[in-house]
């Protein structure tokens, strides 16, 4: 159980393009879901936690209108990285929780992006 | 500061040997802790979590940590280690307060374990 599919898991494209990372909660419903970024060889960095059906909250330093995410299900979240440069280049990482006190989060797979 | 460390960046054992990785948190009232791993290019999975009760905790993969809140510490272990272990290792605390609400997971920074045969 507690399964979280996230698609794709690589993607190259050309600088200023926008990139979609899908996250879904396949067993689940993840009223909470998170976005992490992770640098080579370094640990995980929150970027943001995202709600079903209300505004995601963005760590500080994190550029919200870069980095835009939607919580519309219970079930998925999306990351967009908009007009991508090679420094948005990253490792993403989702997560997601089940309703309830204590709740562990549940990780995606990760998707590798690689901006030209 | 509040903070999660990891001493050993990296650790290399001897497959069937004994296993322990630290961890030590610094915060005032003691968190949620949990331990991942991370195989490369994949996501990361719990092995065990610990929010109250008997400080020995019993893992997936045959790992178990044990809380010492005198220490501050949540060190993961394995008696016998084997090839598949080898992976990244994330020890990752939820502050006392959040658990039921934002759940925000705060990372150490991993220790890296490879596995000799």
């Amino acid at each position: 159980g507690a399964v979280v599919s996230q698609h794709p898991s690589r993607v190259i494209c050309k600088s200023g393009t926008s990139v979609k990372i899908e996250c879904r909660s396949l067993d689940f419903q993840a009223t909470t879901m998170f976005w992490y970024r992770q640098f080579p060889k370094q640990s995980l960095m929150l970027m943001a936690t995202s709600n079903e059906g209300s505004k995601a909250t963005y760590e500080q330093g994190v550029e919200k209108d870069k980095f835009l995410i939607n919580h519309a299900s219970l079930t998925l979240s999306t990351l967009t990285v908009t007009s991508a440069h090679p420094e948005d280049s990253s490792f993403y990482i989702c997560s997601a929780r089940d309703w309830g006190v204590n709740q562990p989060q549940h990780f995606g797979d990760g998707t590798r992006l690689s901006i030209l | 500061a509040q903070s999660v460390t990891q001493p050993d960046i990296h650790i290399t054992v001897s497959e069937g040997a004994s296993l322990e990785l630290r961890c030590n948190y610094s915060y005032g009232a003691t968190p949620y802790l949990f331990w991942y791993v991370q195989s490369p290019g994949q996501g990361l999975q719990l092995l065990l979590k610990y929010f109250s009760g008997d400080t020995l905790v019993q893992g997936i993969k045959g790992f178990e940590a044990e809380f010492k809140r005198s220490q501050s510490s949540f060190n993961l272990r394995k008696p016998s280690v084997h090839w598949s272990d080898a992976a990244e290792y994330f020890c990752a605390v939820v502050p006392a307060g959040q658990g039921g609400a934002t759940n925000k997971l705060i990372f150490g920074t991993g220790t890296l374990l490879a596995v000799q045969p």
